[in-house]
C-alpha cells in the first residue's frame, strides 16, 4: 500500500454546520473503501466503510457517498461537533490485496 | 477486550541506538502492519506480514526491521541506519489476506531520537 507522505488540507467550520471530506482515488479496481479518524495523538479508528457496489452508505451522522466514475469518495458529517475535529483518512483496498492504499488525509476543525 | 496494545507511548533515545516498539493483538487477525506518521502527514507502510514467520516490506523498510514468531506479537526495531527515526509509529491488524475489512490501530508509539 501507498500513502502520500504530504501535509494535510484543513477543513475548518462551525459547530452545527455540516462537512463535507473528499478523498480521491486512482485504481478504478479498487472494491472496498473505509473511512478513519484520528484524533491528536492517538490511532485512527473506523468510522464507516462502503464496497464498490453501493454508491451510498448512512451511519450515525455520517454518510459515505462513492462515485466510481470519476473516483471520489467523499465524507459528509452532520451537524458537525467539536468533538468531531480530528484529521479524516480514507482508505481503499483492491480485490486481491488486502493491503489497503490510504488518501494524504484532511484535518477537521470545528470551532465552537 | 479485544484490541491492540502498543508499548512504549513515549520513547526517548540516543542517536545510533537500535529500539525495538512492541505490538501485541488479541483480536486472532493474521494480518498485522507497521505504519510511520510525521507531524501533519498521512500514514506510509513499513512491513506487514500475512502470518506467522512471514513479512514483507513495505514503502519505507529501510533502517527496520520486524519479526512475526507468534501470531499476537508482531514488533518493529528501528536500526540505527534509519537516517530519521523521530515519529509516531502505528500498529495495526486485519483479519486477514483474503478478506477486505478494516485495520484496528493501536494507540501509536512516539520515538524521539535525541
Amino acid at each position: 500500500g501507498e500513502s502520500v507522505g504530504l501535509h494535510l488540507p484543513t477543513l475548518s467550520v462551525q459547530e452545527g454546520d455540516n462537512s463535507i471530506i473528499n478523498c480521491a482515488y486512482s485504481n478504478s479496481a479498487s472494491d472496498y473503501f473505509i473511512w478513519y479518524k484520528q484524533e491528536s495523538g492517538k490511532g485512527p479508528q473506523f468510522i464507516i466503510d462502503i464496497r464498490s457496489n453501493m454508491d451510498k452508505r448512512q451511519g450515525q451522522r455520517v454518510t459515505v457517498l462513492l462515485n466510481k466514475t470519476v473516483k471520489h469518495l467523499s465524507l459528509q458529517i452532520a451537524a458537525t461537533q467539536p468533538g468531531d475535529s480530528a484529521v479524516y483518512f480514507c482508505a481503499y483496498q483492491t480485490g486481491g490485496s488486502y493491503i489497503p492504499t490510504f488518501g494524504r488525509g484532511t484535518s477537521l476543525i470545528v470551532h465552537p | 477486550d479485544g484490541g491492540i496494545t502498543q508499548s512504549p507511548k513515549y520513547l526517548f533515545r540516543k542517536e545510533g541506538q537500535n529500539v525495538t516498539l512492541s505490538c501485541e493483538q488479541n483480536l486472532n487477525h493474521d494480518a498485522m502492519y507497521w505504519y510511520r506518521q510525521d507531524p501533519g502527514q498521512g500514514l506510509r507502510l513499513i512491513y506487514y506480514s500475512q502470518i506467522v514467520n512471514d513479512f514483507q516490506k513495505g514503502d519505507i523498510a529501510e533502517g527496520y526491521s520486524v519479526s512475526r514468531e507468534k501470531k499476537e506479537s508482531f514488533p518493529l526495531t528501528v536500526t540505527s541506519a534509519q537516517k530519521n527515526p523521530t515519529a509516531f509509529y502505528l500498529c495495526a491488524s486485519s483479519i486477514g489476506a483474503l478478506l477486505t475489512g478494516e485495520l484496528f490501530f493501536g494507540e501509536g508509539s512516539r520515538l524521539t531520537v535525541l
